[in-house]
């Protein structure tokens, strides 16, 4: 069965550094998405990704975010200058355009653990 | 501001009961309806969902209902099983007839006794 994949399992960065979290999405999806999920919280949405830009962020979603789809099968996130409140673990998702009544379906990858210090 | 919350933080069920969970959402606009099952140190995992056009949908031991008129969202587990151990999540998308974001509830922790 088709799966998310996102690298690496847990990333660890001293607080100002820049990191890149790393997502595949299912091969025919069309839309990506970016949550995170502070320890003990709810899933929070950062942003939406679709025909090789943005079409919606959060608040979260500030300056010091990126997204980019580098090549056909890649999904990045980039933070450039983390804080400590960046720590969380942070999904990628994908999903279909609509051939089926559900067609909104997301589908979760196993997420990034990142541990700012 | 409006948001999906969950009556119930934790639920304890016996191994073979049925488990409710209940959700409840403040935006009639929501078109579209999520159960997300997520178990520790994993991504959530779809359940089930549903449209706002419907009021029940079933699927393998899962069933959804939704109630438009109390804004009231639940998930049906028939015959709880050890492995149905997780935090359960609802969500709804607000976007009718296209992609949007995901508006997730807090969870609620189902524990199975054996």
């Amino acid at each position: 069965e088709p799966e998310v994949t996102q690298t690496p399992s847990h990333q660890v960065t001293q607080m100002g550094q820049e990191v890149i979290l790393r997502c595949v999405p299912i091969s025919n999806h069309l839309y990506f998405y970016w949550y995170r999920q502070i320890l003990g919280q709810k899933v929070e949405f950062l942003v939406s990704f679709y025909n090789n830009e943005i079409s919606e962020k959060s608040e979260i979603f500030d300056d010091q975010f990126s997204v980019e789809r580098p090549d056909g099968s890649n999904f990045t996130l980039k933070i450039r200058s983390t804080k400590l409140e960046d720590s969380a673990m942070y999904f990628c998702a994908s999903s279909a355009p609509g051939a089926t009544l559900m067609a909104d379906t997301q589908y979760f990858g196993p997420g990034t653990r990142l541990t700012v210090l | 501001g409006e948001s999906v919350g969950l009556h119930l933080p934790t639920l304890s069920v016996q191994e073979g009961d049925n488990s409710i969970i209940n959700c409840a959402y403040s935006n009639s606009a929501s078109d579209y309806f999520i159960w997300y099952k997520q178990e520790s140190g994993k991504g959530p995992q779809f359940i089930i969902d549903i449209r706002s056009n419907m009021d029940k949908r079933q699927g393998q031991r899962v069933t959804v209902l939704l109630n438009k008129t109390v804004k009231h969202l639940s998930l049906q587990i028939a015959a709880t099983q050890p492995g149905d151990s997780a935090v359960y999540f609802c969500a709804e998308n607000m976007r009718r007839g296209s992609q949007g974001n995901l508006i997730f509830g807090k969870g609620t922790k189902l524990s199975v006794k054996p």
